[in-house]
């Protein structure tokens, strides 16, 4: 079974910009949540999207916004970029039963330098 | 806020068992606990969970006391290629949903040769 994938998996923009990342999820897996990884942070969770909707949502402004389609794939975008964008941005998939254990699995993520 | 608290860094022998401590004391009755690690530059990925007995897959080992207020991921014979920084984490509850991971700062764990 194919894991997570993520594109583009570089990606550098300037100041200002927008930027929109994909994530494709496990096959059968409903649930998609983003990670944003940084040296200074660590992994902080971006939010998390199931059925199309957002479920939960971690303490980014409002230039991070994400989606997800019917297929269960899922953009990030981030508006009006910054220095203080750049990181690792990962995805995470996973079944979404009503029940733990709710193992996520990652996908590579995709590295975005803004200069 | 992450719930866990591990030492930064540990080191280990290749061959020999890698012993990973984990603190989670205001862990809640239903709250499982997560292992995931991370090597360089790559996506994290999970190792074991667990939420009162010990568990044991093809990974590793994860032992749990009986208060659950710590636990500790074995690795039984440790390699080069496990050499990466490795998270506690113990899932926030919220029901039907799926809640978030904090990750907090893990253990970087070298294996030497």
């Amino acid at each position: 079974k194919a894991g997570v994938t993520q594109t583009p998996r570089y990606l550098i923009k300037t100041r200002g910009q927008q930027v929109t990342l994909s994530c494709s999820p496990i096959s059968g897996h409903r649930s998609v949540s983003w990670y944003q990884q940084t040296p200074g942070q660590g992994l902080q969770f971006l939010f998390e999207y199931f059925s199309e909707t957002q479920r939960n949502k971690g303490n980014f402004p409002g230039r991070f916004s994400g989606r997800q389609f019917s297929n269960s794939r899922s953009e990030m975008n981030v508006s009006t970029l910054e220095l203080g964008d750049s990181a690792l941005y990962l995805c995470a998939s996973s079944l979404a039963v009503s029940a733990p254990p709710y193992e996520q699995y990652f996908g590579p993520g995709t590295r975005l330098t803004v200069t | 806020d992450a719930k866990t608290t591990q030492p930064p860094s540990m080191d280990c022998a290749e061959g020999r068992a890698a012993n990973l401590p984990c603190n989670h004391s205001t862990i809640s009755g239903n709250e499982y606990v997560y292992w995931y690690r991370q090597i360089h530059s790559q996506g994290p990925q999970y190792i074991i969970h667990g939420l009162k007995n010990n568990e044991t897959n093809e990974m590793a080992s994860l032992i749990i006391t009986e208060d659950r207020k710590s636990s500790t991921l074995i690795l039984p014979h440790a390699t080069l290629r496990d050499t990466a920084v490795y998270y506690c984490i113990v899932r926030e509850n919220r029901g039907s949903t799926l809640g978030r991971l904090y990750f907090g700062r893990g253990t970087q764990l070298t294996v030497w040769p």
